[in-house]
């Protein structure tokens, strides 16, 4: 079982769809992030939970909606999506308090029609 | 204005030699890097990091070179295998906030590095 996973690892939606975006970290983290790549671009960083609260938005359109129930899981609730939001979504976890590195998991590849 | 810029977006070395892959960052509030390896379909894998305190750490066949008065950091892989071929992205996390964490990071594009056998 891999430290960070992410289900679906695809998904295809239009545009009035509403669909969800689960990641779950066993890794016994504390901090959990939401991460964006779109094609040609950096990786970009969407929302940041520290202990269940959301710490960071990063300007990021109401359409994406994220959900962190408790320290191990995180969604991220998808409604009314264009398809310029086509892109690899990346869940990754952390330990405040400790310099470590941020776990990925291996994304979740989303096309918009 | 990107913050974190890794100006090749390719690299091909040959099995054996030294791979030097570059990034840049403009923000001096950045006080600790990482290299991320990542390979088609799958997450970005963490390689190796410095922290602004030192200018070297090694890690086997990685090494990350850290440059403060340039803003600049660099890094190399000897010898470099065909395993070793994927994209590989620097990021920049600034100052410690929230405790310490470290997933509040700012990425390049990346480099996509070919080892040729």
């Amino acid at each position: 079982e891999t430290g960070v996973t992410q289900t679906p690892r695809h998904l295809v939606m239009g545009m009035t769809n509403k669909k969800s975006l689960k990641c779950e970290q066993h890794l016994g983290h504390n901090a959990m992030y939401w991460y964006k790549q779109s094609a040609k671009k950096p990786l970009e960083l969407m929302f940041v939970y520290n202990f269940k609260e959301q710490t960071e938005n990063n300007s990021v359109p109401s359409r994406f909606s994220p959900e962190c129930p408790n320290s191990s899981h995180l969604f991220l609730h998808l409604h009314t999506l264009q398809p310029e939001d086509s892109a690899l979504y990346l869940c990754a976890s952390s330990q405040v308090g400790r310099g470590t590195e941020a776990f990925f998991g291996q994304g979740t590849r989303l096309t918009v029609v | 204005d990107q913050q974190v810029k890794q100006n090749s977006p390719s690299l091909s070395v040959q099995e054996g030699r030294i791979s030097i892959l570059n990034c840049d960052y403009t923000n001096s509030m950045f006080d600790y890097f990482l290299w991320y390896k990542k390979y088609p379909a799958e997450g970005p894998t963490f390689l190796i990091s410095i922290s602004s305190i030192k200018d070297k750490n090694e890690d086997g066949r990685f090494t990350v070179f850290l440059n403060k008065s340039a803003k600049h950091l660099s890094l190399h892989i000897v010898p470099s295998q065909p395993g070793d071929s994927a994209v590989y992205f620097c990021a920049a996390s600034p100052q410690m906030n929230y405790g310490g964490s470290q997933g509040n990071l700012i990425f390049g594009k990346g480099t996509k590095l070919s080892v040729k056998p």
